[in-house]
């Protein structure tokens, strides 16, 4: 079935230092989805990528869509404290059943 | 906009129990919603897709019988988890799209669900 693979699992960063998490799916996505969890949380739309090779940003977040629509990353450049939690892609399939299949997520700890 | 309540948000029950968990849309109607599973420190696992009218849609390996859901109305869908056993215990979260099958979704707070 379709796969959605995230890495790395884990990432420890000084406040401060860049932090990058990679998303790679089996298959060909309508579109992916970017999520945040807080610890103890619930997951937190961040944003949504459609078109191949689409790039977003959101402040000090930036967010790519692979040519090929089958991978994903996000960037944050010059982590804060408030970054901690764990990220989360998820794939939109081509059926239309709006079901997403969630990566394995990357924990981010950021030392102060 | 886009708020998804869910309640309850913790349950500690006992070993044969069924609990009943609602997940709302507060301000819009939910065509479809989600309900999803989530072990600590792990990915979310999707368990059914829920269909305002119509049957619920399992993933392969979700009991049907052991997780009942209903989607009585356009903002309100309830999952409940029959005779629940301690292996049954969980974070249990559902999420809710505003529009299209193609929309971001929008997640209730969770249920943490501890069976004694």
């Amino acid at each position: 079935g379709q796969q959605v693979m995230q890495i790395p699992q884990y990432q420890h960063v000084q406040e401060g230092e860049d932090f990058t998490t990679y998303c790679n799916s089996s298959t060909t996505l309508s579109n992916i989805q970017w999520y945040k969890q807080r610890p103890g949380g619930h997951p937190v739309f961040l944003i949504q990528l459609v078109k191949s090779g689409e790039v977003k940003k959101q402040k000090r977040l930036t967010f790519q869509f692979g040519e090929a629509k089958k991978n994903s990353s996000l960037h944050i450049t010059a982590t804060q404290t408030t970054d901690v939690g764990t990220y989360f892609c998820a794939g939109l399939g081509s059926s239309n059943t709006g079901k997403l299949i969630f990566g394995q997520g990357t924990t981010l700890q950021v030392k102060p | 906009g886009a708020v998804v309540s869910q309640h309850p948000s913790w349950v500690i029950c006992k070993s044969g129990t069924s609990v009943k968990i609602e997940c709302r849309s507060l301000d819009f109607q939910a065509t479809t919603m989600f309900w999803y599973r989530q072990f600590p420190k792990q990915s979310l696992m999707l368990m059914a897709t829920s269909n305002e009218g119509s049957k619920a849609t399992y993933e392969q390996g979700v009991e049907k019988d052991k997780f009942l859901i209903n989607h009585a109305s356009l903002t309100l869908s309830t999952l409940t988890v029959t005779s629940a056993h301690p292996e049954d215990s969980s974070f249990y979260i559902c999420s809710a799209s505003t529009g299209k099958w193609n929309q971001p979704q929008h997640f209730g707070d969770g249920t943490r669900l501890s069976i004694l």
